[in-house]
């Protein structure tokens, strides 16, 4: 059974930088047609699609967090990782890996069980 | 501010029928992308709980139902049971500027 599992600091100071890696078990990252992604959640609000990067290193970002997100993969350790640039009070959320849907016919459907990051001095 | 706009809490009384609306735009659900929807319990991951033309993944019961008509679609709950009082969020894929997967605001449902 595929799971995903998050780790990485949680708590990071304003405008450093928040990095995560999510850790894939129960398969091989590079197998079938996915890419992994990172959704977040602030506190009581709702889900935020980051990016998503498939294994061979190609790269998604949201429009609005693009010029301070930066996807990586490894695939020999089945990982992919988040970093977000800049943090500030408003970057705090529960932070998700989650296989992407490998077409706008399908939902995300593993989840890893989340992250909280919060952001202060 | 979500690019797909739910309500923020609806009711019901057990074995009541509730629905949860979401809509979006003709980028969106109005383009003929396909709407999902995921349920969160407290402290949880969402879980994907109906995707496509209502496709259930396994374990789901069909109490859960969709529908979709133009820029909006609806998650319909039948036989209302205490253990479906959860937030519930609807995706969909977003053609716009850069295109890419857009949430609801999510939907905090309450089993009176």
């Amino acid at each position: 059974q595929l799971q995903l599992q998050e780790s990485g600091p949680g708590l990071v100071r304003p405008s450093e930088t928040l990095s995560l890696t999510c850790t894939v078990s129960g398969g091989s990252i590079t197998s079938s047609n996915y890419d992994w992604g990172w959704i977040r959640q602030p506190p009581g609000k709702g889900l935020e699609y980051i990016g998503s990067i498939y294994y061979s290193g190609s790269t998604y970002y949201n429009p609005s967090l693009k010029s301070r997100v930066t996807m990586s993969v490894d695939p020999s350790k089945n990982q992919f990782a988040l970093r977000l640039s800049s943090v500030t009070a408003a970057d705090a959320a529960v932070y998700y890996c989650a296989r992407c849907p490998p077409t706008s016919r399908d939902g995300f459907d593993v989840w890893g069980q989340g992250k909280m990051v919060s952001v202060s001095s | 501010q979500s690019v797909l706009t739910q309500p923020p809490s609806v009711s019901g009384a057990p074995g009541q029928r509730v629905t949860i609306s979401c809509t979006g735009s003709s980028s969106n659900i109005g383009a003929g992308y396909d709407v999902h929807w995921y349920q969160q319990l407290p402290g949880t991951a969402p879980k994907l709980l109906i995707y496509g033309n209502n496709k259930r993944p396994s374990g789901v019961p069909d109490r859960f139902s969709v529908s979709k008509s133009g820029t909006s679609a609806s998650l319909a709950i039948t036989g209302l049971q205490a253990e479906d009082e959860a937030d519930y969020y609807c995706q969909s894929y977003d053609s716009g500027l850069s295109g890419f997967w857009v949430f609801g605001g999510g939907t905090k449902l309450t089993v009176l």
